[in-house]
């Protein structure tokens, strides 16, 4: 059963660069699509963008200016960079398995992550 | 971009039945999938394409899609379906295509 685990700090300065792992386990993360996602205190879920395992990307127009996302096959990782981050960017953020089947949508998730941005 | 539109809050008494909408603009174009999230936990997948349930999620969870609203209904309501209920869907119709969540209903079993 393929399970997912976020990982990094918990705490950023503001206009720094939040880093984030998330590291897939009992399952290759080849032929899926790799999404981060997000929840502020309180507030609804917000996706963030995916990289196929190939390499390819999709961000959220919103953010696509401040953030990378990256995978690693031979680590069965793949990677967040959001850049600039403001207290805005204080939230939950979860990486979670997607598919096109047929329209994209995500059926594993992981347990999720803390950030905030704060001096 | 593409807007969808869930009411904040529904309330059911135990062992009734729960219909938590999702409105869109011709959102019975698009599949739609629905996601529970219990406090302090991960979102879980409860229906995906529609009406289609993962396996492991008891058939109480179904779900329609017509017209500009599509509908996850819970049968025989019990106190642990209470959660945060988030529908989804993929927008291909603008120039960028992304993820859109609804914001989100909170099921309260009385």
């Amino acid at each position: 059963q393929v399970q997912l685990q976020e990982s990094g700090p918990g705490l950023v300065k503001p206009s720094e660069t939040l880093s984030l792992t998330c590291t897939v386990s009992g399952g290759s993360i080849s032929s899926y699509y790799w999404s981060w996602i997000r929840q502020p205190p309180g507030k609804g879920l917000e996706w963030i963008g995916y990289i196929y395992y190939s390499g390819s990307t999709n961000y959220n127009p919103s953010l696509k200016s401040r953030v990378t996302i990256s995978v690693d096959t031979s680590k069965n990782q793949f990677s967040l960079k959001l850049s600039s981050v403001t207290a805005a960017d204080t939230a939950v953020y979860y990486c979670a398995r997607g598919l096109f089947f047929p329209a994209y949508y995500m059926d594993v998730w992981g347990k999720g992550t803390t950030v905030t941005v704060s001096s | 971009s593409y807007v969808l539109t869930q009411p904040p809050s529904v309330s059911v008494a135990p062992g009734q039945t729960a219909r938590i909408t999702c409105g869109g603009n011709n959102i019975g174009s698009k599949s739609v999938h629905w996601y529970q999230q219990k406090p302090g936990q991960a979102p879980v997948l409860v229906v995906y394409d529609d009406s289609d349930r993962p396996s492991g999620i008891p058939e109480r969870f179904s779900g329609s899609n017509s017209g500009n609203t599509a509908t996850l209904t819970i049968s025989r309501v019990e106190a642990g379906d209470e959660a945060d209920y988030y529908c989804q869907v993929w927008d291909s119709s603008s120039d960028h295509q992304k993820v859109v969540f609804g914001g989100g209903t909170k099921l309260t079993v009385l």
